[in-house]
Order: C-alpha cells, then sequence, then structure tokens
C-alpha cells in the first residue's frame, strides 16, 4: 500500500460541468502526477507537480488543470468536463529522481455523460 | 520523443507455459526502465525495473534485461499461473524532469488452466 488516496473513486456527471479529482498522500514524496489511462493509449501524463504550488504540463494537458496547496494533496480540475475526457485517472506519486519507483493510486473512474 | 512500443494483446497461455512480451524503446539519454503490472480494477504496481544498460530486474518469477544494443526490455516468465493474468506496461522513465514516465499500450495477459 503505497499511502495514495485518490477520491471519489467512480464519477458520473454531466458535460459541460466542472469536476475536480482529489489525491492525497502520506508518503510526503516530493513528485506527484496524474495520468489518464484510454484503451489503446496505455498511460499518458495529464499533469505533474514537483513541490508545493509548483506544477507543469504533461502530454495531454489541454481541458485540465492542477493545483497543489501542500504537499500531500494534489487536485485535477476538469474545468468543463466533455465526453472525451471519459476516462480513467491515476494519481502517483515519486521521490523525483531518475530511477526512482513511481508508485500508483487506485484510480477514479470518471464518466461524463 | 520518448516512446515505448510493446506487443499487442491479448497473450493467452496454458498454465506452466513460457512467457514474452516484448517492449522496445525509444529515448534520449538513458532512460531507466520499468515494467508495471495492472490486476483488473486496481491500480499499476510496479513488477521491476532496471536503471542501466545490462542490468537485469528481477521480481515473482519475472525477469528483464536493459539491452542498449537493442533498445529493448523484454518481460519473461520460465511458468505462469493462473494468478499471472493481468495487464502488463513497460515504462521508460525520463533522466531529469522529475522522473516522469512513458507508457506502452499494454499487453494483457490471459492464463488459463
Amino acid at each position: 500500500d503505497a499511502g495514495i488516496t485518490q477520491s471519489p473513486r467512480h464519477k458520473v456527471t454531466e458535460t459541460g460541468t466542472p469536476v475536480t479529482l482529489r489525491c492525497h498522500q502520506t508518503e510526503n514524496h516530493r513528485y506527484m502526477y496524474w495520468y489518464r489511462q484510454d484503451p489503446g493509449h496505455g498511460l499518458r501524463l495529464i499533469h505533474y507537480s514537483y513541490g508545493v504550488k509548483d506544477t507543469d504540463k504533461g502530454e495531454v494537458s489541454d481541458g485540465y488543470s492542477v493545483s497543489r496547496s501542500k504537499t500531500e494533496d494534489f487536485l485535477l480540475t476538469l474545468e468543463s468536463a466533455t465526453s472525451s475526457q471519459t476516462s480513467v485517472y491515476f494519481c502517483a506519486i515519486s521521490q523525483g529522481n531518475s530511477g526512482n519507483t513511481i508508485y500508483f493510486g487506485e484510480g477514479s473512474w470518471l464518466t461524463v455523460v | 520523443g520518448d516512446s515505448v512500443t510493446q506487443m499487442e494483446g491479448p497473450v493467452t497461455l496454458s498454465e506452466e507455459a513460457f512467457l514474452t512480451i516484448n517492449c522496445t524503446y525509444t529515448a534520449t539519454g538513458y532512460p531507466s526502465l520499468f515494467w508495471y503490472v495492472q490486476y483488473p480494477g486496481e491500480g499499476l504496481q510496479l513488477l521491476l525495473k532496471a536503471t542501466k544498460a545490462d542490468d537485469k530486474g528481477s521480481n515473482k518469477g519475472f525477469e528483464a534485461t536493459y539491452r542498449k544494443e537493442t533498445t529493448s526490455f523484454h518481460l519473461e516468465k520460465g511458468s505462469v499461473q493462473v494468478s499471472d493474468s493481468a495487464v502488463y506496461f513497460c515504462a521508460l522513465g525520463i533522466t531529469g524532469g522529475g522522473n516522469k514516465l512513458t507508457f506502452g499500450t499494454g499487453t494483457q495477459l490471459k492464463v488459463e488452466l
């Protein structure tokens, strides 16, 4: 158990509504990540954080924003959800150095109808 | 850019059969290489990793060798069990820049009695 809690675990929302997913860690790891998993694409990085208030874009950041006001919490927000954002979202944490293990949460299933 | 290519699945084997899942990569510099496993409804768990050329990662009977000359990191197991049924992801970790992972698309393994 890597000490990562994602919430909510399952959510159905309507197109155009805002959605926030929360990731909470108890490991005091410096780096936190949000990935999305889709069939045929594996996992793709949305945004990541390398410290409080320090974030950067990943491969598929359009339509998403993030915030990290505390070391232990990393929030992913869909400002106006679209059906293309229906996916499974995984939070991950790492100490950040090359070769360090990245630990994943259990995922948040989001359906946009 | 960096990329990972792994064989498409599903791969269906009988119990005790030999397993190979091919993984090749393209990267600048010298990445770390990982295999993650995902059981149904769960997040990703690290299976094994290798951080430099010729390193062999191993865990739970699975092995993979970091081959720089062929840019490969093939996953092998001598005798699979039904409990090995899962999706396997090959990934590379970028040196510097927060240890972000680039994933392959995943290979589903089904092991039958």
